[in-house]
């Protein structure tokens, strides 16, 4: 049951330009959503989160959107880095103390 | 900063051997999980631990699977006879107000 879903799993950008990965949901439920960076052999660090009454949230070169409508959010990074090259996993929650689902990951390339 | 520290960072164990992961979570914090990302799959929630006690579980948390906060600050899981299947990197975390923060992980690799 795959609630939260990236159905990209890579992408690839020129250093300067903006990326943006992509996240959906199917529950309902959740009305907090959580973007995570991730390093081979590290755990998951906490980028940017978005609650469901805001539809954008914005932190130095990260902003989230969320589209409750279509169940839908992004992270644009802009301008992107070569060290922002990573997997950036979207994961999502409904109360606090309740358990995180991840979506499958997006690997982020950032080339020089 | 606080952190999430977890030990070891790799073990290696045979089939059928008992094994804890172990976790010290942020010291303020209250809510208490593991997680684990099988090689080249997504992170899965495994088990949440409030108060003292297990708050949810996922399918995975068998019967093999415990958890315990023996004192204050350790968080451990234990897998009471290891499969081959259950080699992943394991991660614990806690969280407070919305705020959830991630371990290193441990790689478990299971011969």
């Amino acid at each position: 049951d795959q609630q939260v879903k990236q159905n990209s799993p890579s992408l690839s950008v020129q250093e300067g330009r903006i990326s943006i990965l992509n996240c959906d949901y199917t529950n309902s439920m959740f009305d907090y959503f959580l973007w995570y960076k991730k390093y081979p052999a590290e755990g998951p660090t906490f980028l940017i989160s978005i609650s469901s009454i805001k539809d954008k949230n914005e932190d130095g070169r990260f902003t989230v959107f969320l589209n409750k409508s279509a169940k839908h959010l992004s992270l644009h990074i802009v301008p992107s880095q070569p060290g922002d090259s990573a997997v950036y996993f979207c994961a999502a929650t409904n109360r606090v103390g309740n358990k995180l689902v991840f979506g499958a990951g997006t690997i982020l390339r950032v080339k020089s | 900063e606080p952190e999430v520290t977890q030990t070891p960072s790799h073990q290696v164990t045979q089939m059928g051997q008992e094994v804890i992961l172990r976790c010290v979570p942020i010291s303020n914090h209250l809510y208490f999980y593991w997680y684990r990302q099988i090689l080249g799959q997504k992170v899965e929630f495994l088990v949440s631990f409030y108060n003292n006690e297990i708050s949810e579980k996922s399918e995975i948390f068998d019967d093999q699977f415990s958890v315990e906060r023996p004192d204050g600050s350790n968080f451990t899981l234990k897998i009471r006879s290891t499969k081959l299947e259950d080699s992943a990197m394991y991660f614990c975390a806690s969280e407070e107000g919305l705020a959830w923060f991630f371990g290193p992980g441990t790689r478990l690799t299971v011969l």
